[in-house]
């Protein structure tokens, strides 16, 4: 089955800095990549989501790409903010099935944002 | 309008106890999720459905049961509680299974097994 694996566990920066995380996926039939923002004492929040058939998406300070060949996909964050900090979780649909049941989660990477 | 909404928010059982998690959503929302979240571990899908009357298995659904009788409600129920059930466990939704319908998910129940 799939399997997401997830770098780094934990992540230290300054206020200003870019954060990367970075995500790697083992079904090259996965097709739908999304990244979670979980704040504590919170459920995951969706931030930003990918398909296979882009290679970037941005959002004002936050952007995802995606390199299919390489089976991994990384989520930026510039000119990060106290308010950034929290616990980010990529995720990977698996190639069949048609639920988003199917979603398989790295296991996080805690961003703290030091001002 | 207030999302998917978990009871209760923390619960400590005895081993071999029985307990039951409610989720309810009010978006109108077919599928619904249960989850669950250990240290180092990320989310874990436990059961799940796609409609009022249906539910499915996950990745790690030993354990666990499911009904969802009503669409807006989806139970998560512990027969015979054991330690390793100690976890958080999350509730999410969604419109439909397509990739262009995000999860929406709960604030998590807090459950202690001793």
């Amino acid at each position: 089955g799939e399997n997401v694996e997830q770098h780094p566990s934990t992540l230290s920066v300054q206020e200003g800095d870019s954060a990367v995380i970075k995500c790697t996926y083992s079904d090259s039939a996965s097709n739908y990549f999304p990244w979670y923002k979980q704040e504590l004492g919170k459920g995951p929040q969706l931030i930003i989501d990918i398909r296979s058939n882009v290679g970037e998406k941005k959002d004002q300070r936050i952007a995802v790409t995606l390199n299919k060949t390489a089976k991994h996909f990384s989520l930026h964050i510039t000119e990060t903010q106290p308010e950034d900090s929290a616990v980010y979780f990529c995720a990977a649909r698996l190639g069949y099935g048609g639920s988003q049941g199917n979603l398989i989660f790295g296991k996080g990477t805690k961003l703290s944002v030091k001002p | 309008n207030a999302g998917v909404t978990q009871t209760p928010k923390f619960r400590v059982l005895k081993t071999g106890q029985s307990m039951t998690l409610l989720c309810a959503q009010d978006m109108n929302h077919e599928y619904m999720y249960w989850y669950r979240q250990d240290p180092g571990m990320g989310l874990r899908l436990i059961h799940y459905s796609v409609g009022e009357g249906t539910t499915a298995k996950g990745e790690v659904p030993d354990g666990y049961n499911v009904s969802r009788l009503k669409k807006q409600n989806f139970l998560l129920g512990l027969e015979s509680a054991a330690p390793s059930q100690t976890s958080v466990y999350f509730c999410a939704s969604s419109y439909s299974g397509d990739t262009s319908s995000p999860l929406h998910f709960g604030n998590g129940t807090r459950l202690t097994v001793t």
